[in-house]
């Protein structure tokens, strides 16, 4: 375990659907992020909530939607995704007073 | 727009062998962290650099940042199999105001032939 936790791992689902990610982190860190890993791309930054607050919001298709309940929970609800939105998401977290960001194992998102 | 990259992209070593992997980034940055991310894992936060011709050193593996604070190295002494993965670099530009916005590299994949 990371200490950061990601659910479901795997997720397979049709371009109709409507589905979450889950992102939990007990690090006491009070930036939490979502990143798009795809192939032969460098990491994608999607969104940055600091303190439960959304500081960034990196152009991202209305399709992908953040919630933050709180500094230790981070959400992605999905809805209408494409196929090329098919990628491994990660959730990471970092604290401002010490360097480094811990990830979490990343959700496999297939998309047919 | 503010990037980094990486190379080279893939490397094959024969075990024992070193291997060398450069960052260079458009802009300056304020600091450089160093991730692995093993084969159908997730990166997982190594090191980072802070100060203008830093040198820093794990074990096996060497991490320099440059004077100018636009270019790191990692340096890997005497390959295992265990170090396969790939290497990202990724800094905070100067300007930044915080390490919540950094910029990643592609990476560098390195295979390690036993």
């Amino acid at each position: 375990e990371t200490g950061v936790t990601q659910t479901p791992r795997h997720l397979v689902m049709g371009m109709t659907n409507k589905k979450s990610l889950k992102c939990e982190q007990h690090l006491g860190h009070n930036a939490m992020y979502w990143y798009k890993q795809s192939a032969k791309k460098p990491l994608e930054l999607m969104f940055v909530y600091n303190f439960k607050e959304q500081t960034e919001n990196n152009s991202v298709p209305s399709r992908f939607s953040p919630e933050c309940p709180n500094s230790s929970h981070l959400f992605l609800h999905l809805h209408t995704l494409q196929p090329e939105d098919s990628a491994l998401y990660l959730c990471a977290s970092s604290s401002d007073r010490y360097y480094g960001y811990t990830f979490g194992s990343g959700t496999r998102l297939t998309v047919v | 727009g503010q990037q980094v990259m990486q190379i080279p992209q893939y490397q094959h070593v024969q075990e024992g062998e070193d291997f060398t992997t450069y960052c260079n980034s458009s802009t300056t940055l304020s600091n450089i962290q160093w991730y692995k991310q093993r084969p159908g894992g997730h990166p997982v936060f190594l090191i980072q650099l802070v100060k203008s011709g830093e040198v820093k050193k794990q074990k096996r593996l060497t991490f320099q940042f440059g004077e100018a604070k636009k270019n790191s190295s990692l340096h890997i002494t005497a390959t295992q199999t265990t170090d396969v993965g790939t290497y990202f670099c990724a800094g905070t530009p100067f300007n930044a105001g915080n390490n919540r916005k950094l910029i990643w590299g592609l990476g560098t994949s390195l295979a390690v032939n036993p």
